[in-house]
């Protein structure tokens, strides 16, 4: 089974702290992609990264790096100095099949002035 | 820049009620979707289209229909509303194993 887990459900930060937000995932697919999306207040959700499961290298965009362990099944979103306009939910998700997406349950960013 | 539009944000609706949510993209994505998204449960996957008038059953297609009469158009369909069924509802597309792309999401009540 298909299965990921966001286990930190809030996260409350100042501005300017580094903050990492955990993803954890379940397959039995030895072939998968791994995403993250950003949900503003405004609701629509945004995508940030993509990553296939043979390519473990990190990825760094700016503020933002993704850490990427298939020992661990693990795919850890980093912000670095932290600002409001990051506040959000985050999402996880883990694509199977034919483009289906399970999502892990999102992990609320508060960042505070 | 990928266009997916929904065709309300808000709906009330009375239980019973039949409802419909348009769901409209504009890049010519052959595969469609319809989330619903509640508090601590993320998204589950309701219906999906892989081409016109294809559909399939998602995560938790009971209670629902969809229809796909055009490439660029994604109907969900409550048959009878329920106040189960108040929700965020969030309508995706993509071209093949790409990332999907997000409308603005259909905020349902049923009273």
């Amino acid at each position: 089974a298909q299965k990921v887990t966001q286990a930190q459900t809030e996260i409350s930060v100042v501005e300017k702290e580094d903050v990492t937000l955990d993803c954890v995932y379940e397959t039995r697919d030895t072939t998968y992609y791994l995403f993250w999306y950003k949900q503003p207040p405004s609701g629509e959700l945004v995508f940030l990264i993509r990553r296939n499961s043979f390519d473990e290298q990190n990825e760094i965009s700016g503020r933002y790096s993704w850490n990427f362990q298939k020992s661990t099944s693990s795919f850890n979103f980093t912000i670095t100095a932290s600002q409001v306009v990051d506040s959000a939910v985050y999402f996880c998700a883990l694509r199977w099949g034919y483009n289906k997406l399970i999502f892990g349950a999102g992990t609320r960013l508060a960042v505070h002035p | 820049d990928v266009k997916v539009t929904q065709s309300s944000r808000y709906l009330v609706k009375r239980t019973g009620e039949k409802v419909f949510l348009e769901c409209v993209q504009d890049m010519d994505h052959e595969n469609m979707f319809w989330y619903r998204q509640d508090p601590g449960l993320g998204l589950r996957l309701i219906y999906f289209s892989y081409d016109v008038k294809m559909k399939e059953k998602g995560d938790i297609p009971e209670g629902y229909s969809v229809s796909r009469e055009k490439k660029e158009r994604f109907s969900l369909i409550l048959e009878s509303a329920s106040t189960n069924q108040t929700s965020m509802y969030l309508c995706a597309s993509t071209r093949g194993s790409h990332e999907q792309y997000f409308g603005p999401g259909t905020r349902l009540t049923v009273t």
